[in-house]
């Protein structure tokens, strides 16, 4: 099973919002709402921001929101500012076969 | 506050075993609220689940990985613990254990996320 599709870099001025995007197949983002995201700064673990495709664990910013088209699974992060600076993931369950598969990664700058 | 750490040797030679272990910190490993999980990520590279345990020793792995990955849980001392055979210098990683939340049942295992994450233990693989 090939890793979920992100786009390998974006980039936003601060204030302003981007969009994240995670594509997939029929067979695990577009037949689950389990789709999470997660944030990681260089040499740091990953943090959980969002799960369930939409939901936001206590004390993520309400700057962070998750949502789902079809296969296309996206993060939008709102009112930029420069500590969002970091390496994005999203993750979903792939099916009996796969169980979990994560996206190659999306590094984004705020300029 | 659920805190995990993870520890193990450092460098391991090519075709041995690495072994890593995390240990639970601020809350017990025979919650029923997690499964506990590992996920590595190479240098300079994306994040890959190696696979995830529940307290009963259900065991879930990656399909790619199953053959050479084995995982137990110590509920005596609040741990659980990873060990990945046959290693190359491809399993150069940082090693992360977290919390799994899902839901198991058989041979089926629903994933939902991960939210409580070690800091991360480096493992390089050389002679």
């Amino acid at each position: 099973q090939s890793a979920l599709t992100q786009p390998a870099s974006v980039s936003g001025s601060p204030g302003q919002s981007i969009t994240i995007s995670c594509t997939g197949t029929s067979s695990d983002v577009g037949s689950y709402n389990l789709v999470s995201w997660y944030q990681q700064h260089p040499g740091k673990a990953p943090k959980l921001m969002i799960y369930e495709g939409t939901k936001r664990p206590s004390g993520v910013s309400n700057r962070f929101s998750g949502s789902k088209s079809g296969n296309t699974a996206s993060l939008t992060i709102s009112g930029l500012q420069a500590e969002d600076e970091a390496d994005y993931y999203c993750c979903s369950y792939g099916g009996s076969s796969t169980l979990v598969i994560f996206g190659g990664g999306t590094k984004l700058t705020v300029l | 506050q659920l805190q995990l750490q993870e520890s193990g040797p450092g460098l391991v030679k090519p075709s041995e075993t690495l072994s890593l272990t995390c240990s639970v910190s601020g809350g017990s490993i025979r919650s029923n609220n997690y499964y506990w999980g590992w996920v590595r990520q190479p240098p300079g590279k994306g994040l890959e689940w190696l696979g995830s345990i529940y307290y009963s020793g259900s065991t879930y792995y990656n399909p790619s990985l199953k053959s050479r990955v084995t995982m137990s849980v110590d509920t005596s001392k609040n741990q659980f613990s990873l060990k990945l055979s046959s290693v190359t210098a491809a399993d150069t990683a940082v090693y992360y254990c977290a919390t799994s939340r899902g839901y198991g049942s058989g041979t089926s295992y629903y994933f939902y996320y991960m939210d409580v994450w070690g800091k991360g233990t480096t493992v390089t693989v050389s002679s």
